[in-house]
């Protein structure tokens, strides 16, 4: 067990609607991750919040978002779905030192995993 | 633009057997990098890491081997066994703060008894 939790395990909804996943990092971690992991993209990052406060972004679609509250627990949205955004969502989390002198492992919850009908 | 890759999409073993994954990176300016296994059904678990200042760390059973000069990682695991069975992944990122991890393709890894 990681120490990550993500909700729900598993997601189904048809295209157009929206759906949030939930991630509660470790306790102690203050930056937060998303990763999709498709079977033709493999895992991508999508974005990171350190602090509630977002501090990269990869290849996430404008129909999606993200947010980090001030318990640190992080939503990831996900609007106007289509059958493409299928794949199994991840958080994962760190500690990780902003003012830039290392990075440090992420430690991944055991993932959403979303099919779009 | 950034990737890491790696050269072998399966590699299946015999029980007992030394495995060696290897993996490729192209961003010269990553510092620290990282090896996952990912079991079916379960997010990527933490395996060992490594940082550009050295070449080799060890773990229990593991062993990561870094070659910055031909920008290539390899993970060893010694007398696999059926448990390691799962997907490996290496990952790359570039100290600042920001931590993005860049993932490798994953190697297969089966073990037969």
């Amino acid at each position: 067990d990681s120490g990550v939790t993500q909700t729900p395990k598993h997601l189904i909804t048809a295209t157009g609607q929206r759906v949030t996943l939930r991630c509660s990092p470790r306790s102690g971690d203050l930056s937060v991750y998303w990763y999709q992991q498709s079977l033709d993209q493999g895992l991508q990052f999508l974005i990171q919040y350190y602090n509630g406060e977002e501090r990269a972004k990869g290849n996430i679609l404008e129909r999606f978002s993200a947010q980090q509250f001030p318990d640190l627990h992080s939503e990831l949205n996900l609007s106007s779905l289509e059958l493409g955004d299928s794949a199994l969502y991840f958080c994962a989390s760190s500690k990780v030192n902003v003012l830039a002198l290392s990075s440090y492992e992420q430690y991944f919850g055991p993932g959403t995993r979303l099919t779009v009908t | 633009g950034e990737s890491v890759g790696l050269h072998l999409p399966t590699l299946s073993v015999q029980e007992g057997d030394n495995s060696i994954i290897n993996c490729a990176y192209s961003n010269s300016a990553s510092d620290y990098f990282i090896w996952y296994k990912q079991e079916s059904g379960k997010g990527p678990q933490f395996i060992i890491d490594i940082r550009s200042n050295m070449d080799k760390r060890q773990g229990q059973r593991v062993t990561v081997l870094l070659n910055k000069t031909v920008k290539h990682l390899s993970l060893q695991i010694a007398a696999t066994q059926p448990g390691d069975s799962a997907v490996y992944f290496c990952a790359e990122t570039r100290s600042g703060g920001y931590n993005k991890l860049i993932f490798g393709a994953g190697t297969r890894l089966a073990v037969h008894p």
